[in-house]
C-alpha cells in the first residue's frame, strides 16, 4: 500500500470515547490526507495538511480533529462529538510541488472504525 | 469548482470480454484525471492518469483509459476482462492551472466480472 501505514486495521469503541487513528508514510511526501468512505458514498475528505504544523478542514471536519507535528505522521482523532464515526477510514499521501496538482495519491490500508 | 461522476453504481462483464468503466468531469481549466482500484477492505491503488499528451494513457494490470475533451470523458477500459478484476473502482479528477491540489473523487464503481 505505497510505504503508508495505518494503524489499527479494526478499531472497536464505546460510544462517547475519543479514539485516535494513527497514519505515517516514510514517501517524503508533502501532503497528507484522510478521507472516510461509507457505502455508496465514495470517499469524504475529513481533513488534509500540506506541511507541518499547518492543516485544513475538508468537507465533513466536524467532529474529528488532526495534528501535524512531523512530515511522517498525521495521526486523526474521532471525538465523542461525531455523531455517526462507525466507518472505513483512509489515510493518503502526495506530492505536492510547483504549484502542480499532477501528482497521484498513494494510500493507506484503512482502518476500519465500529463504535456501539 | 470541479466535478466528477461516474454514473454506474455496477458494471457486470464475462470474463475474457472487454470491460468499459465510464467517468465523465467538469473543470474550469485543464483537468488532471485519475483512475484508482480498491480491493475489498483494502486501501485505493494508484492505476493510470492523464495529466497532457496522448489521448490513450495506458496503466497497471493491462487497463487503459481514453481522455476525451470534447465530451468530457475519461473512460478506463481492458480488452479482455478476468476475474480477479473484480473490485471498486474509483475515477478521480483536479482542475489545473492554479487548482487545489485535493482531488475530487467519484463515487466509485463496482465492476463483477463472471467466469
Amino acid at each position: 500500500d505505497g510505504g503508508i501505514t495505518q494503524s489499527p486495521k479494526y478499531l472497536f469503541r464505546k460510544e462517547g470515547q475519543n479514539v485516535t487513528l494513527s497514519c505515517e508514510q516514510n514517501l517524503n511526501h508533502d501532503a497528507m490526507y484522510w478521507y472516510r468512505q461509507d457505502p455508496g458514498q465514495g470517499l469524504r475528505l475529513i481533513y488534509y495538511s500540506q506541511i507541518v504544523n499547518d492543516f485544513q478542514k475538508g468537507d465533513i471536519a466536524e467532529g474529528y480533529s488532526v495534528s501535524r507535528e512531523k512530515k511522517e505522521s498525521f495521526p486523526l482523532t474521532v471525538t465523542s462529538a461525531q455523531k455517526n464515526p462507525t466507518a472505513f477510514y483512509l489515510c493518503a499521501s502526495s506530492i505536492v510541488g510547483g504549484g502542480q496538482a499532477s501528482y497521484e495519491q498513494y494510500f493507506g490500508p484503512g482502518t476500519r472504525l465500529t463504535v456501539t | 469548482a470541479q466535478s466528477v461522476a461516474q454514473p454506474e453504481d455496477q458494471v457486470n462483464v464475462a470474463e475474457g470480454n472487454p470491460l468499459t468503466v465510464k467517468c465523465t468531469y467538469s473543470v474550469s481549466g485543464n483537468p488532471y484525471l485519475f483512475w484508482y482500484v480498491q480491493y475489498p477492505n483494502r486501501g485505493l491503488q494508484f492505476l493510470l492518469k492523464y495529466i497532457t499528451g496522448d489521448n490513450l494513457v495506458k496503466g497497471s494490470y493491462g487497463f487503459e483509459a481514453e481522455f476525451n475533451k470534447s465530451q468530457t470523458s475519461f473512460h478506463l477500459k481492458k480488452p479482455s476482462a478476468l476475474v480477479s478484476d473484480s473490485a471498486l473502482y474509483f475515477c478521480a479528477v483536479r482542475d489545473s492551472p492554479g487548482g487545489s491540489y485535493i482531488p475530487t473523487f467519484g463515487r466509485g464503481t463496482s465492476l463483477i466480472v463472471h467466469p
